[in-house]
């Protein structure tokens, strides 16, 4: 079974870049089957997927979210990142990092990280 | 502003079934997979249902999952206490180049 860990900052101010990163164990982020997912939950509230990229840098977004995104691969160290830009208080959220599995040319997020919370605060 | 719309909440007493219902589109439902997710306080969501109603080992065969149309179906069938949790749908949206949406939420009480 695959293990995901996010690492970053848990205090980002406002303006400024959130960047975060995924540790991927247990599974090759170079597979063929695969999309590496970011979904981000406000506390208390649902969830949002954020984007998902490929290991060769194919890459989704979410649509409102597009503008102020950008991920990235690093295939040697079998982690992905994320960025998002100008926070702001409506940014701080748990961040989860994902496997997103294509089954049958279906998009599916099956093996999740333990999430971690970013507050954005000056 | 999720695409995808479930009960806010849902409760049942031990044993009983309990069902919720996830409404979406032909761009998402209609032409995709979808997912459920469990998510108790405090952890991170697991996977309940993936591929329309297929069950992950280990989870136990009173949860199962259906989708007709434009709508997918999750039930708890014997609910027991920890199965008290909220519950996600969701599944890849061909609209707008593609992405990947959840439902609203559903917070089952076990009364």
């Amino acid at each position: 079974q695959p293990q995901l860990q996010e690492s970053g900052p848990g205090l980002v101010k406002p303006s400024e870049t959130l960047s975060l990163t995924c540790t991927v164990s247990g599974d090759s982020i170079s597979s063929s089957y695969n999309y590496w997912a970011w979904i981000r939950q406000p506390p208390g509230k649902g969830l949002e997927w954020i984007g998902s990229i490929y290991y060769r840098g194919n890459m989704y977004y979410n649509p409102s979210l597009k503008s102020r995104i950008s991920m990235s691969v690093d295939t040697s160290k079998n982690q992905f990142s994320l960025n998002v830009m100008s926070v702001t208080a409506a940014d701080t959220a748990f961040y989860y990092c994902a496997r997103e599995a294509i089954s049958n040319g279906f998009h599916e997020v099956d093996y999740w990280g333990q999430g971690t919370l970013v507050s954005v605060s000056s | 502003q999720s695409v995808l719309t479930q009960p806010p909440s849902a409760s049942g007493t031990p044993g009983q079934r309990v069902t919720i219902s996830c409404s979406g589109s032909n761009t998402n439902i209609g032409r995709s997979t979808v997912n459920w997710y469990q998510q108790v306080p405090g952890a991170a969501p697991k996977v309940l249902i993936f591929t329309n109603s297929q069950r992950p080992s280990g989870v136990p065969d009173r949860f199962s999952g259906s989708k007709s149309g434009t709508s997918a179906s999750l039930a708890i069938s014997g609910l027991q206490s920890e199965d008290e949790a909220d519950y996600f749908c969701a599944v890849w949206d061909d609209d707008l180049n593609g992405h990947y949406v959840f439902g609203t939420g559903t917070k089952v009480t076990v009364l």
